[in-house]
């Protein structure tokens, strides 16, 4: 079945320390996002991609890094200088391009807890 | 820019109920409009999307919003609720044409009570 899977689904990192969370999508879809739940926040884009070797700053970018080596991966890593990384995480994918750009279909997310 | 409100952040209803959750939009070009359901620790599914046309549009699980123009508004709602619709509801837009970014709206918990 095609579709997006990040893992872990629960990560545990002390304080200071760098951590990586893997995104993989196997939909052929051509942008890749990362964006970050808070209670009561709604989602913020914290990075997003368009196509390979090439990726943007989203809303909240600060503190984290991508790379976008192949088509399919997008792993994010929160950096010891993101404040407040404790976090719902959520990796999503869509088509891009008019008329086929639509929506954007979602892993099953990675609860970052930072101790 | 483009900008989502969802005016109501907790939406309490009997079983069986209709619901109403309330989504206004801000934008000064054509959008795509998209409820999304988040059950809890649960990556987010889509409910229904409106890119063009009619503006009433049916999703899964006997969901439906209303486009207005005119009201900026996308509003999601269901004749009569089950228990296991209750989870974290989400209105998002994005920009038609092009590539761009979804915006999400901060989120409307609907709890359903027997």
């Amino acid at each position: 079945d095609g579709g997006i899977t990040q893992s872990p689904k629960y990560l545990f990192r002390k304080e200071g320390q760098n951590v990586t969370l893997s995104c993989e999508q196997n939909l052929n879809h051509d942008a890749m996002y990362w964006y970050r739940q808070d209670p009561g926040q709604g989602l913020r884009l914290i990075y997003y991609s368009q196509i390979v070797n090439d990726f943007q700053k989203g809303d909240i970018a600060e503190g984290y890094s991508v790379s976008r080596e192949k088509k399919e991966s997008f792993p994010l890593t929160v950096t010891s200088a993101q404040k407040n990384p404790t976090a719902f995480y959520l990796c999503a994918s869509s088509i891009e391009g008019a008329p086929r750009n639509t929506e954007a279909f979602f892993g099953q997310g990675t609860r970052l807890t930072v101790v | 820019a483009q900008s989502v409100t969802q005016l109501d952040s907790q939406v309490p209803v009997f079983e069986e109920a209709p619901v109403e959750l309330r989504c206004n939009y801000s934008s000064s070009v054509s959008v795509y409009l998209f409820w999304y359901v988040q059950y809890p620790n649960q990556g987010l599914q889509l409910l229904l999307k409106y890119l063009s046309g009619s503006t009433l549009v049916k999703g899964i699980n006997g969901f439906e919003a209303e486009f207005n123009k005119s009201q900026t508004s996308f509003h999601l709602r269901k004749p009569s609720v089950h228990i296991s619709d209750t989870a974290e509801y989400f209105c998002a837009v994005r920009r038609s044409g092009g590539y761009n970014k979804l915006i999400f709206g901060a989120g409307t918990r609907l709890a359903v009570h027997p």
